[in-house]
């Protein structure tokens, strides 16, 4: 299993900011993976962090919106800049750890955002 | 593209009672099936992995099972506590390490 410590947990910023959310893991992985979360919807897979390479982004999600940086194998952040009412989301770091042949996904705690 | 879908979308039960969540997917070329649970505001806790080749799988008071080749699996939570109330999300993990998730049901234990 995997333990992953995310933060912050919470936060409430203003239109127009940036907020950088740190994922930490007990353990090195390849890939780590940043999910959204909008109110009352499913996940929605933002990015996939490789360490030494460019984070590869999903259809619908831009470099320049949400930045990610992974320096090592156990650590990664997403920035959501320039932020606007429209992303208060939920955003979850998510590793993959392999249990009996294939993958089992682990989360961390989630950063529930709030622009105003 | 693989679309997963859970039914129903909420559900309130009064303590003690037995229940069952239903997840559906189109795609049935599939690795596994994973059960989770979220609190408000929170992220999600893996509560069971079903590999494809596997019908079912338990953990206490819960028991999946996977149906590949009709695309369907159940929860089964036995004697719900109101501890149990929270949301249930299907994952289902396919070609190309992608993971597709249901929108979840929302589950109340009334005590």
């Amino acid at each position: 299993s995997a333990v992953i410590s995310q933060k912050p947990s919470r936060d409430i910023c203003q239109r127009g900011t940036s907020l950088t959310i740190q994922c930490q893991v007990d353990s090195q992985v390849t890939m780590m993976f940043w999910y959204r979360q909008q109110p009352g919807q499913s996940l929605t897979l933002i990015a996939t962090a490789n360490q030494g390479s460019e984070a590869t982004y999903e259809s619908g999600f831009v470099i320049d919106k949400f930045p990610i940086s992974r320096p090592n194998l156990t650590f990664s952040t997403l920035t959501v800049s320039n932020m606007s009412p429209e992303d208060s989301s939920i955003y979850l770091c998510s590793v993959e750890g392999f249990s009996g042949g294939s993958g089992k996904l682990f989360f961390g705690s989630g950063t529930q955002l709030s622009v105003l | 593209k693989q679309e997963v879908t859970q039914i129903p979308a909420a559900l309130s039960v009064p303590e003690g009672e037995n229940l069952v969540l239903n997840c559906s997917f189109t795609d049935s070329a599939i690795y596994n099936l994973q059960w989770f649970r979220q609190d408000p505001g929170k992220g999600l806790t893996s509560l069971l992995l079903i590999q494809s080749s596997q019908r079912e799988q338990t953990s206490g008071r819960l028991n999946a099972s996977l149906d590949k080749s009709s695309g369907r699996s159940t929860l089964y939570i036995a004697a719900s506590q109101p501890g149990d109330s929270a949301t249930y999300l299907c994952a289902v993990s396919g070609l190309g390490n992608q993971f597709y998730f249901g929108t979840g049901t929302s589950l109340t234990v009334i005590p």
